[in-house]
């Protein structure tokens, strides 16, 4: 089945404390997304990846890190976590050819206190 | 300006009503747009996406595109309460990054 995996889903988490959300996709997709989702704001790119090793900034990169070592792999890095991070998190998925349709791992609440 | 505009609603519309969604969008250069749904607490599902200016339909949902007035449409006819959803308008990119600017959703309410 194909299908983007994000994990943990659920995360309380304290402020400072490094977390890594995992995403993985089984699609051999070369383009993947990490988007934060917050109300009244909508759905926000932080990071993009365009193929591996190659990773850029979205509208709203401050305070994370990614990295693309593999095709199907890319996690999203908080490394020092901050309450204003609280979110629900999605990463997308789609193939180079354009016209395509993006795929949505079914998203993580992280809450950092 | 933000990028894509929509009434946050909520709309409420009787169950077998035609639903009237609304979108617009400032940057006159646009050429893809999507219309996402979404349930409380789930992830964007890809509805329709349309192009070129004029009506596609698709089953129950007709996306329309007006690019002379920037503004992005969706009809949904015999509205269900499965219908009843967020309801997301996004513009594509133009190059490269392929990223997705997403209007805040308009909240959909069929009563039955």
């Amino acid at each position: 089945e194909a299908q983007v995996t994000q994990n943990p889903r659920y995360l309380i988490t304290v402020t400072g404390k490094k977390l890594t959300v995992t995403c993985s996709q089984n699609m051999n997709h070369e383009y993947m997304s990490w988007y934060r989702q917050d109300p009244g704001l909508g759905l926000r790119q932080i990071y993009y990846s365009m193929n591996v090793e190659v990773t850029d900034k979205g509208d709203v990169p401050e305070g994370y890190k990614v990295s693309r070592k593999e095709k199907r792999n890319f996690p999203l890095i908080l490394e020092s976590p901050s309450p204003n991070q609280t979110s629900l998190y999605f990463c997308a998925s789609k193939p180079a050819t354009s016209g395509n349709t993006i795929y949505f791992g079914e998203g993580s609440w992280l809450t950092v206190v | 300006q933000k990028e894509v505009e929509q009434n946050s609603g909520p709309l409420s519309v009787p169950e077998g009503a035609i639903a009237s969604l609304n979108c617009t969008y400032s940057d006159r250069g646009s050429q893809s747009f999507f219309w996402y749904r979404q349930y409380s607490g789930k992830s964007p599902e890809l509805i329709m996406f349309i192009y070129s200016n004029g009506d596609k339909e698709d089953g129950r949902f007709t996306a329309q595109l007006n690019k002379a007035s920037q503004y992005v449409s969706l009809l949904i006819r015999d509205s269900q309460p499965s219908d009843s959803a967020t309801y997301l308008c996004a513009r594509g990119a133009n190059f490269g990054n392929e990223k997705l600017t997403f209007g805040t959703g308009t909240r959909l309410t069929i009563i039955p």
